[in-house]
Protein backbone atom coordinates (compact mmCIF):
# COMPACT_ATOMS: atom_id res chain seq x y z
CA UNK A 1 0.00 0.00 0.00
CA UNK A 2 1.86 3.02 -1.26
CA UNK A 3 1.84 5.76 1.31
CA UNK A 4 1.87 9.78 0.19
CA UNK A 5 4.40 10.42 -2.07
CA UNK A 6 6.08 14.13 -2.69
CA UNK A 7 8.06 14.87 -5.57
CA UNK A 8 10.41 16.82 -5.94
CA UNK A 9 13.06 15.92 -2.26
CA UNK A 10 14.56 19.23 -2.86
CA UNK A 11 14.58 22.38 -4.68
CA UNK A 12 16.23 25.63 -4.86
CA UNK A 13 14.89 28.68 -6.05
CA UNK A 14 15.97 32.61 -6.48
CA UNK A 15 13.79 35.00 -5.00
CA UNK A 16 10.51 36.08 -7.32
CA UNK A 17 10.99 32.83 -8.99
CA UNK A 18 7.87 30.47 -9.11
CA UNK A 19 7.99 26.88 -7.71
CA UNK A 20 5.24 23.83 -8.28
CA UNK A 21 5.31 20.86 -5.86
CA UNK A 22 3.68 17.82 -6.09
CA UNK A 23 1.63 15.35 -4.16
CA UNK A 24 -0.18 11.99 -4.98
CA UNK A 25 -2.39 10.65 -1.73
CA UNK A 26 -2.39 7.79 -0.08
CA UNK A 27 -4.48 4.86 -1.86
CA UNK A 28 -7.90 5.00 -1.11
CA UNK A 29 -7.57 8.81 -0.10
CA UNK A 30 -9.25 11.67 -1.97
CA UNK A 31 -8.54 14.91 0.41
CA UNK A 32 -5.08 16.46 0.22
CA UNK A 33 -3.50 19.16 2.64
CA UNK A 34 -0.51 21.37 2.49
CA UNK A 35 1.74 22.82 5.06
CA UNK A 36 4.55 24.68 5.81
CA UNK A 37 7.59 24.23 8.28
CA UNK A 38 9.89 26.65 9.19
CA UNK A 39 12.75 25.57 10.72
CA UNK A 40 12.29 25.24 14.43
CA UNK A 41 8.59 25.26 14.45
CA UNK A 42 5.56 23.01 13.85
CA UNK A 43 3.66 22.93 10.66
CA UNK A 44 1.39 25.44 9.65
CA UNK A 45 -1.56 24.77 7.17
CA UNK A 46 -1.95 26.32 3.78
CA UNK A 47 -5.10 24.83 2.21
CA UNK A 48 -6.76 21.39 1.70
CA UNK A 49 -8.09 20.46 -1.42
CA UNK A 50 -11.53 17.93 -1.84
CA UNK A 51 -13.46 17.24 -4.66
CA UNK A 52 -10.70 19.57 -7.17
CA UNK A 53 -11.76 22.66 -4.62
CA UNK A 54 -9.95 24.35 -2.27
CA UNK A 55 -12.23 23.85 0.85
CA UNK A 56 -10.30 25.64 3.74
CA UNK A 57 -7.15 27.79 3.44
CA UNK A 58 -4.68 28.96 6.44
CA UNK A 59 -3.42 32.50 7.06
CA UNK A 60 -1.32 32.83 3.89
CA UNK A 61 -1.31 35.34 0.71
CA UNK A 62 -2.14 34.94 -2.33
CA UNK A 63 0.59 33.81 -3.71
CA UNK A 64 -0.20 30.11 -2.78
CA UNK A 65 -2.29 28.37 -4.82
CA UNK A 66 -3.07 25.04 -5.37
CA UNK A 67 -4.67 22.37 -7.75
CA UNK A 68 -6.26 18.86 -7.75
CA UNK A 69 -6.50 16.55 -9.81
CA UNK A 70 -9.40 13.99 -10.87
CA UNK A 71 -6.87 11.74 -9.33
CA UNK A 72 -6.81 13.25 -6.59
CA UNK A 73 -3.12 14.31 -6.71
CA UNK A 74 -2.23 18.06 -5.95
CA UNK A 75 -0.02 20.67 -6.81
CA UNK A 76 1.12 23.53 -4.99
CA UNK A 77 2.41 26.76 -6.74
CA UNK A 78 4.15 29.28 -4.82
CA UNK A 79 4.86 32.55 -7.25
CA UNK A 80 6.85 35.35 -6.21
CA UNK A 81 9.19 33.72 -3.95
CA UNK A 82 10.66 35.22 -1.04
CA UNK A 83 13.55 34.18 1.57
CA UNK A 84 10.90 33.64 3.94
CA UNK A 85 9.38 30.58 1.76
CA UNK A 86 12.32 29.00 2.37
CA UNK A 87 10.72 25.53 4.63
CA UNK A 88 9.90 22.02 4.53
CA UNK A 89 6.46 21.73 2.13
CA UNK A 90 4.53 18.85 3.86
CA UNK A 91 1.86 17.18 1.71
CA UNK A 92 -1.17 15.16 3.82
CA UNK A 93 -3.93 13.07 2.65
CA UNK A 94 -6.93 11.96 4.41
CA UNK A 95 -10.07 9.58 3.17
CA UNK A 96 -13.54 11.40 2.75
CA UNK A 97 -15.53 12.38 5.60
CA UNK A 98 -18.36 10.13 5.83
CA UNK A 99 -21.69 10.82 7.07
CA UNK A 100 -21.32 10.28 11.01
CA UNK A 101 -17.20 10.61 11.20
CA UNK A 102 -15.96 13.80 12.95
CA UNK A 103 -12.72 13.39 12.20
CA UNK A 104 -10.32 11.36 10.09
CA UNK A 105 -6.34 11.05 10.67
CA UNK A 106 -4.00 12.64 8.36
CA UNK A 107 -1.38 11.04 6.81
CA UNK A 108 2.06 12.81 5.27
CA UNK A 109 4.61 12.46 2.63
CA UNK A 110 8.05 12.86 2.91
CA UNK A 111 8.46 16.77 2.39
CA UNK A 112 9.52 18.70 -0.10
CA UNK A 113 12.66 20.93 1.07
CA UNK A 114 12.65 23.96 -0.65
CA UNK A 115 15.45 26.40 -0.27
CA UNK A 116 15.14 30.46 -2.08
CA UNK A 117 18.52 32.13 -2.06
CA UNK B 1 -7.78 29.74 16.36
CA UNK B 2 -6.93 26.53 18.58
CA UNK B 3 -4.24 26.87 20.70
CA UNK B 4 -1.70 24.28 21.38
CA UNK B 5 0.79 24.23 23.51
CA UNK B 6 3.39 21.15 24.22
CA UNK B 7 5.79 20.53 27.29
CA UNK B 8 8.76 20.36 28.04
CA UNK B 9 10.12 22.05 25.17
CA UNK B 10 13.13 19.55 25.70
CA UNK B 11 13.86 16.17 26.67
CA UNK B 12 17.11 14.64 27.63
CA UNK B 13 16.91 10.90 28.42
CA UNK B 14 19.34 8.44 29.33
CA UNK B 15 18.77 5.19 27.82
CA UNK B 16 16.19 2.66 29.30
CA UNK B 17 14.40 6.15 31.04
CA UNK B 18 10.50 6.85 31.05
CA UNK B 19 9.25 9.69 29.97
CA UNK B 20 5.87 11.68 29.62
CA UNK B 21 5.10 14.59 27.29
CA UNK B 22 1.95 16.71 27.67
CA UNK B 23 -0.05 18.55 24.92
CA UNK B 24 -2.43 21.11 26.09
CA UNK B 25 -5.40 22.38 24.16
CA UNK B 26 -7.52 25.94 24.12
CA UNK B 27 -10.28 24.48 22.76
CA UNK B 28 -12.85 21.30 22.15
CA UNK B 29 -11.77 19.02 19.28
CA UNK B 30 -12.73 16.44 17.38
CA UNK B 31 -9.20 15.19 16.33
CA UNK B 32 -5.72 14.64 18.21
CA UNK B 33 -2.61 12.99 16.52
CA UNK B 34 0.19 12.46 17.89
CA UNK B 35 3.63 12.27 15.57
CA UNK B 36 7.47 11.47 15.49
CA UNK B 37 9.47 13.76 13.37
CA UNK B 38 12.80 11.89 11.94
CA UNK B 39 15.57 13.83 10.88
CA UNK B 40 14.81 13.85 7.56
CA UNK B 41 11.46 15.62 8.01
CA UNK B 42 8.98 12.55 7.87
CA UNK B 43 6.01 12.61 10.23
CA UNK B 44 5.50 9.50 11.49
CA UNK B 45 2.06 8.91 12.55
CA UNK B 46 1.77 7.50 16.52
CA UNK B 47 -1.45 7.81 17.52
CA UNK B 48 -4.67 8.98 16.12
CA UNK B 49 -6.44 9.35 19.39
CA UNK B 50 -9.44 12.25 19.92
CA UNK B 51 -10.40 10.89 23.46
CA UNK B 52 -9.30 7.45 25.38
CA UNK B 53 -6.41 5.84 25.38
CA UNK B 54 -3.89 3.62 23.08
CA UNK B 55 -0.64 1.61 23.22
CA UNK B 56 1.38 0.93 20.84
CA UNK B 57 4.44 -1.34 22.24
CA UNK B 58 6.43 0.84 24.36
CA UNK B 59 4.53 4.03 23.04
CA UNK B 60 1.03 4.75 25.04
CA UNK B 61 -1.10 7.89 24.74
CA UNK B 62 -4.25 9.28 26.76
CA UNK B 63 -6.26 12.38 25.62
CA UNK B 64 -8.82 13.81 28.23
CA UNK B 65 -11.21 15.32 26.05
CA UNK B 66 -12.96 17.43 28.95
CA UNK B 67 -9.96 18.69 30.22
CA UNK B 68 -8.39 19.51 26.71
CA UNK B 69 -5.07 17.97 27.34
CA UNK B 70 -3.51 14.60 26.07
CA UNK B 71 -0.11 12.70 27.52
CA UNK B 72 2.21 11.00 25.04
CA UNK B 73 4.21 8.32 27.61
CA UNK B 74 7.70 6.80 26.19
CA UNK B 75 8.67 3.56 28.12
CA UNK B 76 12.15 2.00 27.90
CA UNK B 77 13.62 4.87 25.58
CA UNK B 78 15.87 3.70 22.86
CA UNK B 79 18.27 6.42 20.94
CA UNK B 80 16.06 5.47 17.86
CA UNK B 81 13.42 7.33 20.16
CA UNK B 82 15.15 10.61 19.33
CA UNK B 83 13.13 13.58 17.29
CA UNK B 84 10.45 15.92 17.54
CA UNK B 85 7.36 14.93 19.06
CA UNK B 86 4.74 17.10 17.96
CA UNK B 87 0.75 17.14 19.02
CA UNK B 88 -1.75 18.35 16.53
CA UNK B 89 -5.46 18.85 17.12
CA UNK B 90 -8.57 19.62 14.47
CA UNK B 91 -11.74 21.49 15.75
CA UNK B 92 -14.38 20.45 13.17
CA UNK B 93 -12.52 22.63 10.49
CA UNK B 94 -10.52 20.28 8.71
CA UNK B 95 -7.11 21.45 9.12
CA UNK B 96 -4.53 20.25 11.86
CA UNK B 97 -3.17 23.11 14.25
CA UNK B 98 0.37 22.01 15.32
CA UNK B 99 2.31 22.67 18.71
CA UNK B 100 5.60 23.55 18.82
CA UNK B 101 6.84 20.07 19.71
CA UNK B 102 9.23 18.26 22.07
CA UNK B 103 12.80 17.84 21.50
CA UNK B 104 13.67 13.61 22.47
CA UNK B 105 17.32 13.11 22.73
CA UNK B 106 17.95 9.67 24.02
CA UNK B 107 21.34 9.43 25.28
CA UNK B 108 23.29 5.74 24.80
Amino acid sequence: DAGVTQSPTHLIKTRGQQVTLRCSPKSGHDTVSWYQQALGQGPQFIFQYYEEEERQRGNFPDRFSGHQFPNYSSELNVNALLLGDSALYLCASSPTRTSGRASDEQFFGPGTRLTVL
Amino acid sequence: GIQVEQSPPDLILQEGANSTLRCNFSDSVNNLQWFHQNPWGQLINLFYIPSGTKQNGRLSATTVATERYSLLYISSSQTTDSGVYFCAVERMNYKLSFGAGTTVTVRA
